[in-house]
């Protein structure tokens, strides 16, 4: 059972658009991941949010980590193709606990030119 | 490259062999993890060792299942008399707790097939 519940499962958009994808639980977490995960691979991490209100941005993603430290969301602007891949949200429950991660099912993203 | 490593990338079994996977982490790292994807859904955590203790097991961890790392470094993780549910990519992950960012680094994961 996935505590972290990610929507949409998936999404396909042309090249240009803006998308975006959200995390949601019941639980409080310390921190929460982003990760893009491509076919055959492993996980790579995007981004780490540990304060509840907090928005990263990495160039063309923004991430925001809801006040009560529940939700998060992704947002993708001007999409490319090369943003093509499972979006994977991942929360840990305490700090010392930040390896130990409970990850949502994925949003698979396809972005055709 | 001084990635994680993990190998064999695919494993095709029939039921009731038994299978070894080995991970080798980042050589700095102290924590080594194993997480387990099935089709469709994210990694599950199996269990986790710093340095050569194993921490923390999983309940999806049964006795089937044992992990070691035996001096610190390399993991292996064992399946005796794999079953149909096995099936799965398993991802080895590894940190540092020294300078703490919170990443974990993955591997490519081994293609676990049994038929």
């Amino acid at each position: 059972t996935q505590l972290l519940e990610q929507s949409p499962q998936f999404l396909s958009i042309q090249e240009g658009e803006n998308l975006t994808v959200y995390c949601n639980s019941s639980s409080v977490f310390s921190s929460l991941q982003w990760y893009r995960q491509e076919p055959g691979e492993g996980p790579v991490l995007l981004v780490t949010v540990v304060t509840g209100g907090e928005v990263k941005k990495l160039k063309r993603l923004t991430f925001q980590f809801g006040d009560a430290r529940k939700d998060s969301s992704l947002h993708i602007t001007a999409a490319q193709p090369g943003d093509t891949g499972l979006y994977l949200c991942a929360g840990a429950e305490t700090t010392d606990s930040w390896g130990k991660l409970q990850f949502g099912a994925g949003t698979q993203v396809v972005v055709t030119p | 490259d001084t990635g994680v490593s993990q190998n064999p990338r695919h494993k095709i079994t029939k039921r009731g062999q038994n299978v070894t996977f080995r991970c080798d982490p980042i050589s700095e790292h102290n924590r080594l993890y194993w997480y387990r994807q099935t089709l469709g859904q994210g990694p599950e955590f199996l269990t986790y060792f710093q340095n050569e203790a194993q921490l923390e097991k999983s309940r999806l961890l049964s006795d089937r299942f044992s992990a070691e790392r035996p001096k610190g470094s390399f993991s292996t993780l064992e399946i005796q008399r794999t079953e149909q549910g096995d099936s799965a990519m398993y991802l080895c992950a590894s940190r540092s707790t020294g300078l703490d960012t919170g990443e974990l680094f993955f591997g490519e994961g081994s293609r676990l097939t049994v038929l």
